[in-house]
C-alpha cells in the first residue's frame, strides 16, 4: 500500500526566509509526485510534479522540490516565503504501475508567513 | 472556461436525506475522482472512475454511490446521509495522456 506523510501540521516563518516543507512517501514501485496548494475555501491547485528525470523540480509561484529516492523524500522549498504563500499544502503520491491513476495524499501542512 | 465544476458549492442536509453532487468536466478527459477533504486528513478517494459506465471504489466508498452515465459528468449520491458524512467534497478528472490533474473548486456538506 502507498502512503505520505507529512510530519508538520504546521511551519511558521518569516517573510523573506526561506521555507521548507517536508513530504516523504512510501510506494511499491516508481512513484509519481505532486504538490498542491489549497487557500481558504478555494480548491487544489497544482504547483509541481516529479514525473522522471531532473531531481529537482521547479513549480510555479518560485517553489521548487527536490525529489531524493534514497530518502524516500520529495520536500518543497521556496528560497524567500511571501505572507501571500500563506495556504494549505499538500503532497501525494502516485504509484507509475497504478493506471487508474489515484492518488494518495498527505493530510497537509499549513503554512503560516509573517510579516 | 474549460475546467471540471461542481454542483452545489454549499449544502446542508438533514441526516437520513439524500442528495446528489454533480462534476462536470469540458476537457473530454477519461478519468474522474470523487475526494472527501477532512481537516488532519488530507483527501481521502471515495470513488473514480476510468470511461463512461465504468467505476470503481476507492479508500473510503462506504455510504457512497457513484455514476458516469456520460462521459464529462460524474455524479455522487448519498442515499442516507449522515453526520460523518460532513465534509469537503472535491472532484477531480485527468486524461490519460497526461500526468496532471485538474480538481473542482469543491462542495461543502454538512449533515445536521
Amino acid at each position: 500500500a502507498q502512503s505520505v506523510a507529512q510530519p508538520e501540521d504546521q511551519v511558521n516563518v518569516a517573510e523573506g526566509n526561506p521555507l521548507t516543507v517536508k513530504c516523504t512517501y512510501s510506494v511499491s514501485g516508481n512513484p509519481y509526485l505532486f504538490w498542491y496548494v489549497q487557500y481558504p475555501n478555494r480548491g487544489l491547485q497544482f504547483l509541481l510534479k516529479y514525473i522522471t528525470g531532473d531531481n529537482l523540480v521547479k513549480g510555479s509561484y518560485g517553489f521548487e522540490a527536490e525529489f531524493n529516492k534514497s530518502q524516500t523524500s520529495f520536500h518543497l522549498k521556496k528560497p524567500s516565503a511571501l505572507v501571500s504563500d500563506s495556504a494549505l499544502y499538500f503532497c501525494a503520491v502516485r504509484v507509475l504501475t497504478d493506471s487508474w491513476g489515484k492518488l494518495q495524499f498527505g493530510a497537509g501542512t499549513q503554512v503560516v508567513v509573517t510579516p | 472556461n474549460a475546467g471540471v465544476t461542481q454542483t452545489p458549492k454549499f449544502r446542508v442536509l438533514k441526516t437520513g436525506q439524500s442528495m446528489t453532487l454533480l462534476c462536470a468536466q469540458d476537457m473530454n478527459h477519461e478519468y474522474m475522482y470523487w475526494y472527501r477533504q477532512d481537516p488532519g486528513m488530507g483527501l481521502r478517494l471515495i470513488h473514480y472512475s476510468v470511461g463512461e459506465g465504468t467505476t470503481a471504489k476507492g479508500e473510503v466508498p462506504d455510504g457512497y454511490n457513484v455514476s458516469r452515465l456520460k462521459k464529462q459528468n460524474f455524479l455522487l449520491g448519498l442515499e442516507s446521509a449522515a453526520p460523518s458524512q460532513t465534509s469537503v467534497y472535491f472532484c477531480a478528472s485527468r486524461d490519460g495522456t497526461d500526468y496532471g490533474y485538474t480538481f473542482g473548486s469543491g462542495t461543502r456538506l454538512t449533515v445536521v
